[in-house]
Parts: C-alpha cells; structure tokens; sequence
C-alpha cells in the first residue's frame, strides 16, 4: 500500500520570502514516481513538478524544486520567491509500479498562503 | 500542453434525479480515465479507473450501480451519478493518462472538475 503524509495543514508566507511544504511517503514499490500539484480556489490541478525514485538529482522547474531525500522517504516542494499567485492548496502525490502503474496517492494537502 | 475538459463545470439537481458528467481529452488520446472526488478542503479520493471499451475498475467502497462510468473512446469518458442524493454532492474531477505514457511517471492531466450539489 502507498500512503503520503503532510503534516502541515496550512502554511503562511510572506511575499518573495522561499517555503518549504513537507511530504513524507511510504510503498514497498522497487519504483516510484513523486508528484506536486497545485489546487486554486478555482478547482483545476495543476501539475508542478515530478521526481522519479531513481533520479539521481533533484527536480527543478522554475521557482519549483524538489528536495528529495530517498532514505529519508520524504520530497519536500519548496517555493523560492513566493508570489501572491502562489496562494493555494497543495498535494504531494505518489504513483508507482503496483496495480499496472495507474494509482496516483495523495497526500491531504497544505494551504498555503502568501502575505504582502 | 494536454487539456481536458469537463462538462458541466457546475450542476444542482433535485434529489432522486440522474446527472451525467462528462470528461473529454482535447488533444490526445487517453490510455486510461480516472475519476476522483473531493470533498471541501480535503484530498482527492479516487473512484475508479476505466479504460476505452472496457468496464472499469471501482475503488473500495465506491458503489458502481450509483456511479457509472462510460469510457466509450479514447477522448470521452461519463460518469453518471444515478438517483442522486445530498450526500453525493461534493466536486467530482476526472483524469486522463496519455496513450503511451511510461510506465508510473507519466504525467497525469486534469479536467477543471465539476461541482455537483444535490438539493
């Protein structure tokens, strides 16, 4: 079974200033893929960034990164210079080889919040 | 970039009525379909998972005789909420895998989702 854990509900920052939102994760799959996905107000998942168990650098995609640490079972997404845009909830998510690679796992999000 | 697209974006119904819900990927063809559902401020719980032409896969707990999906070529799948009730409502948001994607890190694309309240 695949389970991902944020433990932060919601999170405040302040404009131009970087955060870090946590992700932790658990499978027994030999490969897996991590996923972070933003969810405005308005519904639509957006998909920010993906880093692949056997990746050996960390996923980078503009303002995006991924600090991905294997042992540690954790990939945290942290936001560099965060902009009011940036408000929103994000999910961690985890697809891996079990059940034909189709099961993308979430995590219960963290509403972020970016203040003037 | 992959866009799809969901029809309606919102919907009220009375209780005891049907509502169909649409999912269509606009420029690919999509292996698999999933349909998820959210609650307010909570995470996405996937339904099922339904490939073109054949019946699809529920998750446990999700009953199939009120939650049917129709996956009827590779660019539309429907999810049809049968005799719907208050508790039904909630935001439905499908998923579409591209024909061809690799094994587990494809990138998955979502539709807007469609709000669907039952009065």
């Amino acid at each position: 079974a695949q389970k991902i854990t944020q433990t932060q509900p919601g999170m405040f920052v302040q404009e131009k200033e970087a955060v870090t939102l946590d992700c932790t994760y658990d499978t027994s799959d030999p490969s897996y893929g991590l996923f972070w996905y933003k969810q405005p107000s308005s519904g639509e998942m957006i998909f920010l960034i993906y880093q692949g168990s056997y990746d050996q650098q960390n996923a980078t995609e503009g303002r995006y990164s991924l600090n991905f640490q294997k042992a540690r079972k954790s990939a945290n997404l942290v936001i560099s210079a965060s902009q009011l845009g940036d408000s929103a909830m994000y999910f961690c998510a985890m697809r891996g080889v079990t059940g034909g690679g189709n099961k993308l796992t979430f995590g219960t999000g963290t509403q972020l919040k970016v203040e003037l | 970039g992959a866009v799809v697209s969901q029809h309606p974006s919102w919907v009220i119904c009375k209780s005891g009525t049907s509502v169909k819900i649409e999912c269509r990927s606009l420029d690919f063809q999509a292996t698999t379909m999933f349909w998820y559902r959210q609650f307010p401020k909570k995470s996405l719980m996937l339904m099922a998972t339904s490939n073109e032409g054949s019946k699809a896969t529920y998750e446990q707990g999700v009953e199939k005789d009120k939650f049917l999906i129709n996956h009827a070529s590779l660019t539309l799948s429907t999810l049809t909420v049968t005799s719907a009730h208050p508790e039904d409502s909630s935001f439905y948001i499908c998923s579409a895998r591209p024909f061809g994607g690799r094994a587990f890190s494809y990138e998955q694309y979502f539709g807007p989702g469609t709000r669907l309240t039952v009065t």
